[in-house]
C-alpha cells in the first residue's frame, strides 16, 4: 500500500526552529515529486513547494521561499519541511502529498499524509 | 501566479439533488501540446486530509463514485455531483497544476439543505 506518514503534533515557541517529516512507503520514493501544503485554521489549501527526491530538485512558492526549507533524505524515504525561526503565524496544519504519476512536476496530488499540526505560542 | 476562483463559497443542496461548483482560472490551464487541462478537484472532510476526486479536469480517480463529474476546458471548469449523498458533505477545492506555484481555489463548502 502506498502511504505517506507524517511526524506528530508539535507545540513550539516563537523563534524556535522546527523540522517536520513525511515518510513514504509502498513505492519508489525517488521517482515521485512530494509537495507540502499549508492549511491555516479554518482556511483553505496553500501550495508551499515541492521536491523531487531523486535529485533534490526543489521548487518553492515565492510566498514561502526564504521562510521554509524543503529537503529529502532518499536513504530513509523521508521528506522534510524546516523552519529556522517560527512565529505565531506559522501555526497551521501541514500536509505532505505525493504527485500522481512520476517525474513530471506538472501533476496533481494523489496520495496525502495525515497532516502535522504545528502550534506556535509563547 | 494563476489565481483560481471558485463559486459559490458555500452551497446547500437537498439529498438526491444535483450540486454544481464552478472554478475559474486567471489564465488557461490547457496545455496545447497534449490537449490536457491541468486541473484537479479535491474533497476535504472535517479533520481529514484532502482526497483527489478528479484530474485532467474530467478523469475520475480510481474508486471515486460516478456521481462525481468534472468538466470544462481552458479557464472554466465545473464539478458536478449528480445525486447528493450525505457522505458528500465536505469542502471542495479546485487546483491548477499547469504552472508552479500550483494554486488552489478558496474552497466551496457543501452542506445538506
Amino acid at each position: 500500500e502506498v502511504e505517506l506518514v507524517q511526524s506528530g503534533t508539535v507545540v513550539k515557541k516563537p523563534g524556535e526552529s522546527l523540522r517536520i517529516a513525511c515518510t513514504g512507503s509502498g513505492y519508489r520514493f525517488t521517482g515521485y515529486w512530494i509537495g507540502w501544503v499549508r492549511q491555516m485554521p479554518g482556511k483553505g489549501l496553500e501550495w508551499m513547494g515541492i521536491i523531487y527526491p531523486g535529485d533534490s530538485d526543489t521548487r518553492y512558492n515565492p510566498s514561502f521561499e526564504g521562510q521554509v526549507t524543503i529537503s529529502a533524505d532518499k536513504s530513509i524515504s523521508t521528506a522534510y519541511l524546516h523552519w529556522k525561526s517560527l512565529n505565531a503565524s506559522d501555526s497551521a496544519m501541514y500536509y505532505c502529498a505525493r504527485q500522481s504519476a512520476g517525474d513530471d512536476v506538472g501533476d496533481c496530488f494523489s496520495i496525502w499524509g495525515q497532516g502535522t499540526l504545528v502550534t506556535v505560542s509563547s | 501566479d494563476i489565481v483560481m476562483t471558485q463559486s459559490p463559497d458555500s452551497l446547500a443542496v437537498s439529498l438526491g439533488e444535483r450540486a454544481t461548483i464552478s472554478c475559474k482560472s486567471s489564465q488557461s490551464v490547457l496545455y496545447s501540446s497534449n490537449n490536457k487541462n491541468y486541473l484537479a478537484w479535491y474533497q476535504q472532510k472535517p479533520r481529514q486530509p484532502p482526497k483527489l476526486l478528479i484530474y485532467w479536469a474530467s478523469t475520475r480517480e480510481s474508486g471515486v463514485p460516478d456521481r462525481f463529474r468534472g468538466s470544462g476546458s481552458g479557464t472554466d471548469f465545473t464539478l458536478t455531483i449528480s445525486s447528493l449523498q450525505a457522505e458528500d458533505v465536505a469542502v471542495y477545492y479546485c487546483q491548477q497544476y499547469y504552472r508552479t506555484p500550483q494554486t488552489f481555489g478558496q474552497g466551496t463548502k457543501l452542506e445538506i439543505k
